[in-house]
């Protein structure tokens, strides 16, 4: 079946960097966009960033504009998410969501959490 | 902050009908762009419950609906269930911020 397995989260310094990574199974992943989407502790879902099928453009929502980068491995059938510059509003699970115009499936999320 | 518009929350007995509303704007709902909504159950990953605007995948009761008009948006829970006490997102695009954009969120009780 279509699944979506994050991982790469964890606790990490403000101004340090993170990757995450989205494993994609079930489908022909080289046929989508993918999205990222976060959610910060207790409130609603923001949307983070876009990369086409074939990697060759992204897009990012304003708050993560310069600091975060969006990229595909075709091969592997892997999403990744580089995060630098990380700050503490930062802070919440990262889901990877496959494209159809909406937002389907989504993976389980990874938790990111970035402290002193 | 979102642009749209969701109450915090709506209430109703069971079997009862509720509506969440998504309240946009002409760069978003009301330039045309779909509108999905998503159900999120308590510590798990949002679930596609409609989408363009009035479309239930496979797997979703036909008890919830959705409908779109001018610069708005919304969902109808008719025969309201306990397990329907949870959290509801819209969400679309928005041409002004070249962004996707989801909604404040509504919690759903169930009295």
């Amino acid at each position: 079946q279509v699944q979506l397995v994050e991982s790469g989260g964890g606790v990490v310094q403000p101004g340090r960097s993170l990757r995450l990574s989205c494993a994609a199974s079930g489908f022909t992943f080289s046929s989508y966009a993918m999205h990222w989407v976060r959610q910060a502790p207790g409130k609603g879902l923001e949307w983070v960033a876009i990369i086409p099928y074939d990697g060759s453009s992204q897009y990012y929502a304003d708050s993560v504009k310069g600091r975060f980068s969006i990229s595909r491995d075709n091969s592997k059938n892997t999403l990744y998410l580089q995060m630098n510059s990380l700050r503490a509003e930062d802070t919440g699970v990262y889901y990877c969501a496959r494209d159809q115009g909406w937002f389907d499936p989504w993976g389980q999320g990874t938790l990111v959490t970035v402290s002193s | 902050q979102s642009v749209l518009t969701q109450p915090p929350s709506v209430s109703g007995a069971p079997g009862q009908r509720v509506t969440i509303s998504c309240t946009g704007s002409s760069s978003n709902i009301g330039a045309g762009y779909d509108v999905h909504w998503y159900q999120q159950l308590p510590g798990t990953a949002p679930k596609l419950l409609i989408y363009a605007n009035t479309n239930r995948p496979s797997g979703v009761p036909d008890r919830f609906s959705g409908s779109k008009s001018g610069t708005s948006a919304s969902l109808a829970i008719t025969g309201l269930q306990a397990e329907d006490e949870t959290d509801y997102y819209c969400q679309s695009y928005d041409s002004s911020l070249t962004a996707y954009v989801f909604g404040t969120g509504t919690k759903v009780t169930v009295l």
